[in-house]
Parts: C-alpha cells; sequence; structure tokens
C-alpha cells in the first residue's frame, strides 16, 4: 500500500524558513517523479515544485522559484521542500504527491498534507 | 502556462441524478493530456481520472471523462451520497508549470 506522510508544517514569521518532509513507503521510490502541491485555505490546488526519480531535475512554480528548493534522498525514501523567505501568501496545506513514471505529469496517491502558517 | 476554467462553480444535484462538470482551457492540451481529482472536506485529492478518459484504480464506473483539444468534461452518471465533493481537472500537456482548475463544488440539492 502506498502511504505519503508529511511533517514540518508550522507556524513561522514572515522572512523565516521551513523545511517539510514527506515519508513515503509501499512503492519503489527512487523510480518515481514527486511533487508538492498547496491549497491556500478555501482555495484550490497550486503546484509547487516536482522532481524526477533520481533528483537530477527539478521544477518550481514561478511563484516560489528562488526561495524554495526541492530535494529527495532515496536511501531514506523521503522527500523534501526546504522554504526560505516565507511570505504570507505562502500559508497553506503543503501536500506530497507521488507521480507516475513520466515526469511532471499526474498524481495518482497523495499524502494528508502538512500546515504551513506565515503569520507575525 | 495554460489556464483552466471549470464550470459551474457550484452544481447543486440530488442523489442519482447525472454531474456534467466542464473544464476549459486557454489554449490546446496535447495528447489530452488532462486528469480530473475528486476532494472531499479535511482530505487530500484522489485521482479519478487521466489521460481525459482512463479511470484510476479502483475509480467506480459511474465517473467518466471524454474530450479533448480545449473542452473536457467529467461525467457522473448518477450520484451517489459519497460523489457530494470538490472536483479539479488538472492538465499536464504543457509543462511546467502543472496548472489546475479552479474546482467545482457538486453539493445537494
Amino acid at each position: 500500500e502506498v502511504q505519503l506522510v508529511e511533517s514540518g508544517g508550522d507556524l513561522v514569521q514572515p522572512g523565516g524558513s521551513l523545511r517539510l518532509s514527506c515519508a513515503a513507503s509501499g512503492f519503489s521510490f527512487s523510480s518515481y517523479a514527486m511533487n508538492w502541491v498547496r491549497q491556500a485555505p478555501g482555495k484550490g490546488l497550486e503546484w509547487v515544485s516536482g522532481i524526477s526519480g533520481t533528483g537530477g531535475t527539478t521544477y518550481y512554480a514561478d511563484s516560489v522559484k528562488g526561495r524554495f528548493s526541492i530535494s529527495r534522498d532515496n536511501s531514506k525514501n523521503t522527500l523534501y521542500l526546504q522554504m526560505n523567505s516565507l511570505r504570507a501568501e505562502d500559508t497553506a496545506v503543503y501536500y506530497c504527491a507521488k507521480g507516475v513514471p513520466a515526469f511532471l505529469h499526474y498524481f495518482d496517491y497523495w499524502g494528508q498534507g502538512t500546515l504551513v502558517t506565515v503569520s507575525s | 502556462e495554460i489556464v483552466l476554467t471549470q464550470s459551474p462553480g457550484t452544481l447543486s444535484l440530488s442523489p442519482g441524478e447525472r454531474a456534467t462538470l466542464s473544464c476549459r482551457a486557454s489554449q490546446s492540451v496535447s495528447s489530452s493530456y488532462l486528469a480530473w481529482y475528486q476532494q472531499k472536506p479535511g482530505q487530500a485529492p484522489r485521482l479519478l481520472i487521466y489521460g481525459a478518459s482512463s479511470r484510476a484504480t479502483g475509480i467506480p464506473d459511474r465517473f467518466s471523462g471524454s474530450g479533448s483539444g480545449t473542452d473536457f468534461t467529467l461525467t457522473i452518471s448518477g450520484l451517489e451520497p459519497e460523489d457530494f465533493a470538490v472536483y479539479y481537472c488538472q492538465q499536464y500537456g504543457s509543462s511546467p508549470p502543472l496548472t489546475f482548475g479552479g474546482g467545482t463544488k457538486v453539493e445537494i440539492k
């Protein structure tokens, strides 16, 4: 059974930093692209970033480019999102989403999400 | 960037009725690379349809997807109580970025 468990969400001040983690199990982690998707309170879904199975290719939404960094540790089956220079508009539930073998396609499994609140 | 517009914003229907949800793209979605997701309150999204018309594993056959180019449709042939939720379309034909529509809420009339 595929499981994705996010952690690391917290209340942080504007300009601060936070690192999210996503522990994966139930599939061959290194064979699949992984993504972060966020959802602001009461709003729709927004793709944030994606990383290839090897970790060698990454992409970001323009809204986070230069501030967020996605990475993975295939030996630990874990995905990360380093978030710097956080803004109020980054407040959202952040979901870890498993991709399919083709990079930047759709998401077949999602974690339950972790809440990031940016506020003073 | 491809912008997806979903309509209507809210659909009020009774159990057993047919639901027709629309997703329109600002430019053609190549290879019909369009997916649909269902999200219930407090839950993560769940994949329903990929490739515009292929059902994901375990999805009941009352859910069907169709369309190509710029116009796509999700149809629920007979609403069950558990189908009342928000539905999102997502394109992956022109990425990055991957983009989602704004969602359609299907509520009980």
